[in-house]
C-alpha cells in the first residue's frame, strides 16, 4: 500500500519546546517538502527537499529545521525560534523536483501551542 | 509581488448544477496550473493539470481552461453531486516554485 503518511495527526506543545513532525513516504520519490497552511491563507513553503542529504529553505524557514537522511524521509522540527507554530503542516513528494511535477500530500499534523 | 487569488466565499450550489470556480494571478507567469481538492482536515489531492499553451483539459465531469491573457483559470464540475464538496486549491507552477491559492470551499445541497 504505497502512500505518504505523516505522524502524529494531532500535536500539543507548550512555549519553549520544540517538536518533530514525522513524514515518511514508499512512493519512491525524490523530492519532498513541508508546508504550513492556515486559515484563508495559501499553502506556503517552509523547507523542500530534491535530493537525499539535501535541502532548500522555502518561502518561511525561519524557526523550522530538516534533515532527509533517508529517501523515505523528511522530519520536520519546529523550534521554540518559531514565533506563531499553531498551524496544519502538510509533508508532500513528487516523483522528481522537476517542473510541473504532482504533489503527493500526507494526511497532515494539526500543531496546536499551548 | 506574485499574488493568487482564489473566491473566498463558499459557493453553494444544487446538485445536478455545474460548478464554477475562479483563479485569478498577477505578476506571474506560471507554465503550469494545478488543481487540488481538499477535504476537511486531509492533505490536498491532484485533480487536473493544464500547460501554458492548452485552453482547455477535461477529466470525466471536470474542465479547467487557462486564458494566460487573462491571468485565470476556470474550474468547472458537471452534474456535481454531494461528495464534491471540499474546498479546491489551484497551484500556478513555474521554476521550481509551486504557489498554492487559499482554495474556495464548495457545497453541494441534495
Amino acid at each position: 500500500d504505497g502512500g505518504i503518511t505523516q505522524s502524529p495527526k494531532y500535536l500539543f506543545r507548550k512555549e519553549g519546546q520544540n517538536v518533530t513532525l514525522s513524514c515518511e513516504q514508499n512512493l519512491n520519490h525524490d523530492a519532498m517538502y513541508w508546508y504550513r497552511q492556515d486559515p484563508g491563507q495559501g499553502l506556503r513553503l517552509i523547507y523542500y527537499s530534491q535530493i537525499v542529504n539535501d535541502f532548500q529553505k522555502g518561502d518561511i524557514a525561519e524557526g523550522y529545521s530538516v534533515s532527509r537522511e533517508k529517501k523515505e524521509s523528511f522530519p520536520l522540527t519546529v523550534t521554540s525560534a518559531q514565533k506563531n507554530p499553531t498551524a496544519f503542516y502538510l509533508c508532500a513528494s513528487s516523483i522528481g523536483g522537476t517542473l510541473g511535477d504532482t504533489q503527493y500530500f500526507g494526511p497532515g499534523t494539526r500543531l496546536t501551542v499551548l | 509581488s506574485q499574488k493568487i487569488e482564489q473566491n473566498s466565499e463558499a459557493l453553494n450550489i444544487q446538485e445536478g448544477k455545474t460548478a464554477t470556480l475562479t483563479c485569478n494571478y498577477t505578476n506571474y507567469s506560471p507554465a503550469y496550473l494545478q488543481w487540488y481538492r481538499q477535504d476537511p482536515g486531509r492533505g490536498p489531492v491532484f485533480l487536473l493539470l493544464i500547460r501554458e499553451n492548452e485552453k482547455e483539459k477535461r477529466k470525466e465531469r471536470l474542465k479547467v481552461t487557462f486564458d494566460t491573457t487573462l491571468k485565470q483559470s476556470l474550474f468547472h464540475i458537471t452534474a456535481s453531486q454531494p461528495a464534491d464538496s471540499a474546498t479546491y486549491l489551484c497551484a500556478l507552477v513555474g521554476g521550481f516554485k509551486t504557489i498554492f491559492g487559499a482554495g474556495t470551499r464548495l457545497f453541494v445541497k441534495a
